[in-house]
C-alpha cells in the first residue's frame, strides 16, 4: 500500500496563477482532510470531506476550493494564488470516526511558494 | 469552542534529561487526544493516543480532565527525539481534528 500520496511535491507559482494539488489514498478511507502548515501556526484545516461527493469548510477555507469526485482522491484548488498561500500543504485521511481507529494518516506534503 | 494550546514553541534539553511537552485543551464533551510527531522534512505520524494508554519510544501522556491537559513526557531524552510535536484533539461533533501550534523539541548531545 502506498498510503497517502500527494502530487506535486514542490511548486512555485506566480501571483494570480492557478493550480490543483492532488491527494490520493489507497486505504479505502472515508474521511480526507487538507491542512496547511505555517511556522508558529501549526496545522490549520482548510477543507475536509466525510465521503465521496461531500466537502466542508475548515478553519481557513478562503482562496481554496476542493472536490471529492472519487473516494480515493481529494483535490485542492487555488484559483488565483496569492503570496499568503505560500505554505506546506498536507493531506490526511482516516477511516470513519468511531470505528476504533481514529488515526490520521498523512501524506508527505507539498511545498508551495507563491511569488 | 474547541481549542488546543501548546504554550512552548521550542524546548531544548540535553540528552538524558527528562522532557515534558505541554498540551492543554478546551472541549465540551469527552475528548479524544493524540500526539503526532514530525521528524525533519517528513510527514506527520501518530506517536500515541490517550485511549491506548501505551508508551511509544519511551513517551507517555496522561489525560488529566480536571486540568484539561495531555502533556507528553519522557524520562530520558535521546537525540533522535528531536522533532516537531503536535497535540491534537478529535471532535466527533464536527468530524475533524484540532491541532496545536506545535512544539519543536531539540535534544542536545
Amino acid at each position: 500500500n502506498a498510503g497517502v500520496t500527494q502530487t506535486p511535491k514542490f511548486r512555485v507559482l506566480k501571483t494570480g496563477q492557478s493550480m490543483t494539488l492532488l491527494c490520493a489514498q489507497d486505504m479505502n478511507h472515508e474521511y480526507m482532510y487538507w491542512y496547511r502548515q505555517d511556522p508558529g501556526m501549526g496545522l490549520r484545516l482548510i477543507h475536509y470531506s466525510v465521503g465521496e461527493g461531500t466537502t466542508a469548510k475548515g478553519e481557513v477555507p478562503d482562496g481554496y476550493n476542493v472536490s471529492r469526485l472519487k473516494k480515493q482522491n481529494f483535490l485542492l484548488g487555488l484559483e488565483s494564488a496569492a503570496p499568503s498561500q505560500t505554505s506546506v500543504y498536507f493531506c490526511a485521511s482516516t477511516p470513519p470516526l468511531g470505528t476504533g481507529n481514529n488515526e490520521q494518516y498523512f501524506g508527505p506534503g507539498t511545498r508551495l511558494t507563491v511569488t | 469552542a474547541q481549542r488546543v494550546t501548546q504554550p512552548e514553541k521550542l524546548l531544548s534539553v540535553f540528552k538524558g534529561a527528562p522532557v515534558e511537552l505541554k498540551c492543554n485543551y478546551s472541549y465540551s464533551g469527552s475528548p479524544e487526544l493524540f500526539w503526532y510527531v514530525q521528524y525533519s522534512r517528513q510527514r506527520l505520524q501518530l506517536l500515541l493516543r490517550h485511549i491506548s494508554r501505551e508508551s511509544i519510544k519511551g513517551f507517555t501522556a496522561d489525560l488529566n480532565k480536571g486540568e484539561t491537559s495531555f502533556h507528553l513526557k519522557k524520562p530520558f531524552a535521546q537525540e533522535e527525539d528531536s522533532a516537531m510535536y503536535y497535540c491534537a484533539l478529535l471532535s466527533y461533533n464536527f468530524n475533524k481534528f484540532y491541532f496545536g501550534s506545535g512544539t519543536k523539541l531539540n535534544v542536545k548531545p
